[in-house]
């Protein structure tokens, strides 16, 4: 079964540092979600794209983070500069976008802001 | 705001006992679905409920979806230590496809 790419799959960096995580979702998926975790609690939703747009970012942290799908498939979530509070699981998923569509997750990039 | 609240937060449990988690709102969800979680992994979709009342099997997993579409339930009958793991439930209900995580309930089954 295709599965959802993500990468790197730890990070570490310091505060200040600029930090980037990649996702490449599921072929034919229009939907693409970008979650954090932190450790131990439900995911919390920073962005959704339906296709190359933006149609939830009303949770990102926009003085520091941003998204983009430029074509519409694979993903780039950017931190400029990090802070030790973001250290956290991110979590890129995608679906169909149909109501009920279920959620098809990667395996996260661990970020650990030191 | 919708949210989802999940109990128990933490359930600690001996292999072959049966147990309950719970995960509330008060508000009306479209679809509802549960996921599960290894340490280290991403969720992975355990069964999705549409239909108020409406009750699924799997396995040894029995999921509800409360009459109002507010609640739902995840029983497991004569746990194994290969259920440990997160499990987490989502709600749906915007049209955009976007879902409500709530925060988890941590399931350790000892052997």
């Amino acid at each position: 079964e295709a599965e959802v790419a993500q990468s790197p799959r730890y990070k570490i960096t310091e505060k200040s540092q600029a930090v980037a995580f990649w996702c490449d979702p599921i072929s034919g998926h229009a939907t693409l979600y970008w979650y954090r975790q932190i450790l131990g609690q439900g995911p919390e939703l920073l962005v959704q794209f339906q296709d190359e747009s933006v149609v939830d970012d009303s949770q990102l942290p926009k003085d520091r983070f941003s998204a983009e799908r430029l074509k519409g498939v694979d993903s780039t979530l950017k931190i400029q500069p990090a802070e030790l509070g973001d250290s956290a699981m991110y979590l890129c998923a995608s679906s169909r976008g149909r109501v009920a569509s279920p959620l098809h997750f990667g395996n996260g990039t661990r970020l650990t802001v030191t | 705001t919708q949210l989802l609240e999940q109990s128990p937060q933490f359930l600690s449990i001996q292999e072959g006992e049966n147990l309950t988690v719970y995960c509330n709102s008060s508000s009306v969800f479209s679809s509802l679905q549960w996921y599960r979680q290894e340490p280290g992994e991403g969720p992975v979709l355990l069964v999705t409920v549409v239909t108020g009342g409406e009750v699924k099997k799997l396995k040894r997993l029995t999921f509800q979806f409360g009459d109002a579409r507010k609640d739902s339930s995840l029983h497991i009958t004569a746990a194994q230590p290969g259920d440990t793991g997160l499990y987490l439930c989502a709600g749906g209900g915007g049209s955009q496809g976007n879902l409500i995580f709530g925060k988890g309930t941590k399931l350790s089954v000892k052997p």
